[in-house]
C-alpha cells in the first residue's frame, strides 16, 4: 500500500458526461501528479499540483481539469467525455514538487479505472 | 527534452534463471532514473532508484539495476527469477530541468514455471 487513495476504483458513464476522480496523497505529501494510462498511449503525465498550485502541465485536454485543495486532496474533472478516454487514470503524490530535490520518489495509487460508452 | 526507451515489449524467462529488462535514456544533465512494477489491475509499485553514487542499485524484492552513463542505461537485473515476478515494468527518468518522470511504454516480465 502506497498510502495515495484514490476514488473511485471504477466508473462506467455515457459520451458527454462528467466525472470526478478523487485523490488523496500520502501523509506529508505536498505534491499530486495525476497519470493517464491507455494502450495505445502509456503512461502519460497529465498535470502536477504542488501545495494547492498548479507547477507544471502536460498532455492534458482542454475537457480535462484538476484543482487541489487546502486538505491536499485533488481532483480530476474529466467533460464531454469521448470513448477514446477510457483508461486508467493514476494519482501519485511526492513530497516536494521537485525542484528542490530532483531525486524525490513519487508513489502511485491504485488508479481509478474510466470506462465510457 | 527527456525520454525513455524499453526496447523489449515483453520478455520470457524461466523461473530460476536470471532476468534483465532493458532501459535507455536520454536526458541534458544528470538523470534521475527509476524503475516501478505494475501486476494486474493494480497501480505502480516503487522498485528502486538511481540518483548518485553507486552504478549497481539494489531495490526491493530482490530487484537491482545498473546504471551505465557511457551507454545510457539503466537496465533491471534479478539473480533468479520466480514466478511471482510476472508484471509490467516501467522506467522513469528525470533530469535536464524538468522533474516530472517520463516513463516508457513498459515491459511484459513472463516468468515461466
Amino acid at each position: 500500500d502506497s498510502g495515495v487513495t484514490q476514488t473511485p476504483k471504477h466508473l462506467i458513464t455515457a459520451t458527454g458526461q462528467r466525472v470526478t476522480l478523487r485523490c488523496s496523497p500520502r501523509s506529508g505529501d505536498l505534491s499530486v501528479y495525476w497519470y493517464q494510462q491507455s494502450l495505445d498511449q502509456g503512461l502519460q503525465f497529465l498535470i502536477q499540483y504542488y501545495n494547492g498550485e498548479e507547477r507544471a502541465k502536460g498532455n492534458i485536454l482542454e475537457r480535462f481539469s484538476a484543482q487541489q485543495f487546502p486538505d491536499l486532496h485533488s481532483e480530476l474533472n474529466l467533460s464531454s467525455l469521448e470513448l477514446g478516454d477510457s483508461a486508467l487514470y493514476f494519482c501519485a503524490s511526492s513530497v516536494e514538487a521537485g525542484q528542490g530535490a530532483p531525486g524525490n520518489t513519487i508513489y502511485f495509487g491504485e488508479g481509478s479505472w474510466l470506462t465510457v460508452v | 527534452a527527456q525520454s525513455v526507451a524499453q526496447p523489449e515489449d515483453q520478455v520470457n524467462v524461466a523461473e530460476g534463471n536470471p532476468l534483465t529488462v532493458k532501459c535507455t535514456y536520454s536526458v541534458s544533465g544528470n538523470p534521475y532514473l527509476f524503475w516501478y512494477v505494475q501486476y494486474p489491475n493494480r497501480g505502480l509499485q516503487f522498485l528502486l532508484k538511481y540518483i548518485t553514487g553507486d552504478n549497481l542499485v539494489k531495490g526491493s524484492y530482490g530487484f537491482e539495476a545498473e546504471f551505465n552513463k557511457s551507454q545510457t542505461s539503466f537496465h533491471l537485473k534479478k539473480p533468479s527469477a520466480l514466478v511471482s515476478d510476472s508484471a509490467l515494468y516501467f522506467c522513469a527518468v528525470k533530469g535536464g530541468g524538468s522533474y516530472i518522470p517520463t516513463f516508457g511504454r513498459g515491459t511484459s516480465l513472463i516468468v515461466h514455471p
